[in-house]
Formats: C-alpha cells, sequence, structure tokens
C-alpha cells in the first residue's frame, strides 16, 4: 500500500525566505506527482503536476521536482509572501491519488 | 467555468438520518471521487468512479453508497448517518488519459455535522 509522509509538518518563516518542503512515498509504481494548496476551511487548489515522464515543473515562484528512484519530491518555494501561508499537500496517482498529510506553512510579515 | 460544484456547503444531521451530498462537474471528467478529511487523518478515498456506470470501493467505504449514472454527477449517499461521519467531504474529478496524465481538481467541500 502507498504510504505517502511530508516533512515538516508545520514551518514558520519570515517574508523572503526560500524554502523547501519534502514529500516521501514508498511505492515507486506511481504516474503523477501532484502538489496542493489547501487555504483554511477551502477547498484543494492544485500548484503543479508533474507527469510521469517529466522530472519536474515550475510556476512562477514554485518548482517542484519528482526522483521516483529515491521516492521523494521537493516542493520549493521561492521569496516567501504572506499570501503563501497555507497547508500544502502532495499526493502520488498510482491506481488513485494518495495523499500526503501535509506540511502547514507559515510565513510572517 | 464552474469546474467540481458540490452540494450543500454545511449540513447538520441527526443520528440515522440520510441524506445525499452531491457533485457535478462540467469538464468531461471520466473519473470522479469523494474524499474524507478529518483532523490528523488526512484525506481517505471514499468511492471513486471510472466512468458512467462504473464505482468502486476506496479506502473507507463502510456507510456510503454512490451511483454514476451521468458523466457530469457523481452523488454520495449516507444511509443511516453515524456521528463519526462527521466530516469534510470533498469531491474530485479528473481526465482519464494515459497513465501519468490527469490533473485533479477538487470542489470546495461539504461540512458535515452529525449529532
Amino acid at each position: 500500500k502507498q504510504e505517502v509522509t511530508q516533512i515538516p509538518a508545520a514551518l514558520s518563516v519570515p517574508e523572503g525566505e526560500n524554502l523547501v518542503l519534502n514529500c516521501s512515498f514508498t511505492d515507486s509504481a506511481i504516474y503523477n506527482l501532484q502538489w496542493f494548496r489547501q487555504d483554511p476551511g477551502k477547498g484543494l487548489t492544485s500548484l503543479l503536476l508533474i507527469q510521469s515522464s517529466q522530472r519536474e515543473q515550475t510556476s512562477g515562484r514554485l518548482n517542484a521536482s519528482l526522483d521516483k528512484s529515491s521516492g521523494r519530491s521537493t516542493l520549493y518555494i521561492a521569496a516567501s509572501q504572506p499570501g503563501d501561508s497555507a497547508t500544502y499537500l502532495c499526493a502520488f496517482d498510482g491506481q488513485n491519488f494518495v495523499f500526503g498529510p501535509g506540511t502547514r506553512l507559515s510565513v510572517l510579515p | 467555468n464552474a469546474g467540481v460544484t458540490q452540494t450543500p456547503k454545511f449540513q447538520v444531521l441527526k443520528t440515522g438520518q440520510s441524506m445525499t451530498l452531491q457533485c457535478a462537474q462540467d469538464m468531461n471528467h471520466e473519473y470522479m471521487s469523494w474524499y474524507r478529511q478529518d483532523p490528523g487523518m488526512g484525506l481517505r478515498l471514499i468511492h471513486y468512479s471510472v466512468g458512467a456506470g462504473i464505482t468502486d470501493q476506496g479506502e473507507v467505504p463502510n456507510g456510503y453508497n454512490v451511483s454514476r449514472s451521468t458523466t457530469e454527477d457523481f452523488p454520495l449517499r449516507l444511509l443511516s448517518a453515524a456521528p463519526s461521519q462527521t466530516s469534510v467531504y470533498f469531491c474530485a474529478s479528473k481526465r482519464r488519459g494515459p497513465r501519468g496524465t490527469g490533473e485533479l481538481f477538487f470542489g470546495e467541500g461539504s461540512r458535515l455535522t452529525v449529532l
């Protein structure tokens, strides 16, 4: 059974810092990797999708990478802003999506 | 473009009552799914469907029924609500293509409280 972990569970940084969120999985038979953002009381918003043939994707200040051989994905956020404060979840698509528990990010002004 | 629409957004039930959470998508996605999100448990898959007339169980299907009569709609039914079903429910859909394709889109969620 695919299991997904995310480290750290929570992170608090001052505005302007570059930061890295980590996601690990146990089963290398994955296809897609998707990163989401969830604001309190809201649904999940898709940030980046890395398809099986890709190793990374970039959108604005966000960059996500996927290394199947090591079972890891990384979300890099450059020049963090208070508006980036949210919970970030990674999810792996094998037969169905399996979600990590999330990293709760606080960016302080 | 509405995307994935869930109704109702909030609902309070008494133990033993039944209700249906509605989910509709306008993206012509073959794959639709229901998750529940609980503190400390993350998102867990309840049921999913890969096309009209096809449904299957996820990780936590007990107490829930689904059907898929059209591509657009995927309702989730609670036949006899229990306090353990108090949760936030999310519907999600994606295009069903070759393996490794298909971005998952979520609705805004339905917050259910069972007293």
